[in-house]
Parts: C-alpha cells; sequence; structure tokens
C-alpha cells in the first residue's frame, strides 16, 4: 500500500463537522482511497472508499481533492461515538487488485468534546 | 447487519501454551483474515485465507501459527507455543469476494494475554 500521512490527533466538539484530512502524494493511478475506523476497545471498520470523485454514504463523506495527493473524510455532524482512530489507506483498485493484508498507519486519533 | 464473531473476548494462558483463537466470519464471504495489535501500537496483517489455503501471509506469521476452516462456519488462528510477545490483540475479519477484498469486515477481537 502506498505511503498516507495523517495527523496525530485531532480534537473537535459535540454536533460540529469534522474534517480529516490524508495527504498522498504518491498516489498511484490505479490506488482508491480507503478509510477505516477503529472505536475503543473494538475491531477497525470500514467507513467509506472512492477514486477521483467524492463520495458520500451514511457514515461519512470523501472529498478527494483534484490531483489526488490528498483527500479528507467529513463527518457532517460528529457525536461521542465517532471518537475513534481514523485510518486512511490507499488500495490497488477497487475490487481486489494488490495485496491482501491492509496496511494500517497510525492513524489520526479523533477526540470529540461534548 | 451480518457481522464477524469472535471468541473468546479475553484469553489467559501460560507461555509455551497452545491457544486456539475462533471467528465466525459472515456466512456468505469467501475471504477470512488475521491481524493482531499489540497494546499502543498499529494492526498488523497476519494471514489471509480463500478456499481453503493460505493466499497471503506476512512475516510475523512463522511456523508457530497457523490457520484453519475446519468446518463451513469456523475460522481458527493457533499459536503453537505462546510466547510473551505473542500478548495482543488477535482481529478477525472477512471479506465478500475477491472482487472486494478492500472492504473487510473485523470482529471485535480476542484480548490474547501471555503469562
Amino acid at each position: 500500500d502506498a505511503k498516507t500521512t495523517q495527523p496525530n490527533s485531532m480534537e473537535s466538539n459535540e454536533e460540529e463537522p469534522v474534517h480529516l484530512p490524508c495527504n498522498h502524494s504518491t498516489i498511484s493511478g490505479t490506488d482508491y482511497i480507503h478509510w477505516y475506523r477503529q472505536l475503543p476497545s473494538q475491531g477497525p471498520e470500514y467507513v467509506i472508499h472512492g477514486l477521483t470523485s467524492n463520495v458520500n454514504n451514511r457514515m461519512a463523506s470523501l472529498a478527494i481533492a483534484e490531483d489526488r495527493k490528498s483527500s479528507t473524510l467529513i463527518l457532517h455532524r460528529a457525536t461521542l461515538r465517532d471518537a475513534a482512530v481514523y485510518y486512511c489507506i490507499l488500495r490497488d483498485g477497487e475490487e481486489g487488485g494488490g495485496a491482501d493484508g491492509l496496511t494500517f498507519g497510525k492513524g489520526t486519533h479523533l477526540i470529540i468534546q461534548p | 447487519e451480518p457481522e464477524v464473531t469472535q471468541t473468546p473476548s479475553h484469553q489467559v494462558t501460560q507461555m509455551g501454551q497452545e491457544v486456539i483463537l475462533r471467528c465466525v466470519p459472515i456466512s456468505n464471504h469467501l475471504y477470512f483474515y488475521w491481524y493482531r495489535q499489540i497494546l499502543g501500537q498499529k494492526v498488523e496483517f497476519l494471514v489471509s485465507f480463500y478456499n481453503n489455503e493460505i493466499s497471503e501471509k506476512s512475516e510475523i506469521f512463522d511456523d508457530q501459527f497457523s490457520v484453519e476452516r475446519p468446518d463451513g462456519s469456523n475460522f481458527t488462528l493457533k499459536i503453537r507455543s505462546t510466547k510473551l510477545e505473542d500478548s495482543a490483540m488477535y482481529f478477525c475479519a472477512s471479506s465478500g469476494t475477491a472482487l472486494a477484498k478492500n472492504i473487510q469486515y473485523f470482529g471485535a477481537g480476542t484480548r490474547l494475554s501471555v503469562l
């Protein structure tokens, strides 16, 4: 998996939007941007993924820069349950290309203040 | 919603003992994985399993580790002779098809404590 860079931690207030950045300047043309999160004492959980266009699902939105060298995971209205470590992972091809195992970095520890 | 189930949630063992960690993947999934996370460190890939054989393994997955799918529902990780450094959270995951490997569904994990 190609390298990504994320801030170690971020803090936000409950019910406010959260923008989690990820830099991936060496992304290749076939790399998809995946986001997972890990709630306290839980296993990682898939959040969202995309290639070029912005993506929305029930959990979050993914905004991808035009040059694809960075992306932002957007939580529109953070709750206390969104406090977790968020991982940005590049994967070769949407459907199964590249290695089987996901490569997790240190991620961003998101703290939500009530 | 279907989920990956792992048992036990916490396993305590003595150094040198064998342990078996159990997982029930999502029922129609075809790819199965084990990961571990030492306290305070990153989640690390151990092994993937498809079509009743190991598909890929990391350097961590040495001869003391083995995996098995003994029946149509369970997926197990065996550590033959545990060491202190095997103490970690072990996560099982599954994904639906080879075309969707990148969306993996994880269990809540088994905490292994080696004394």
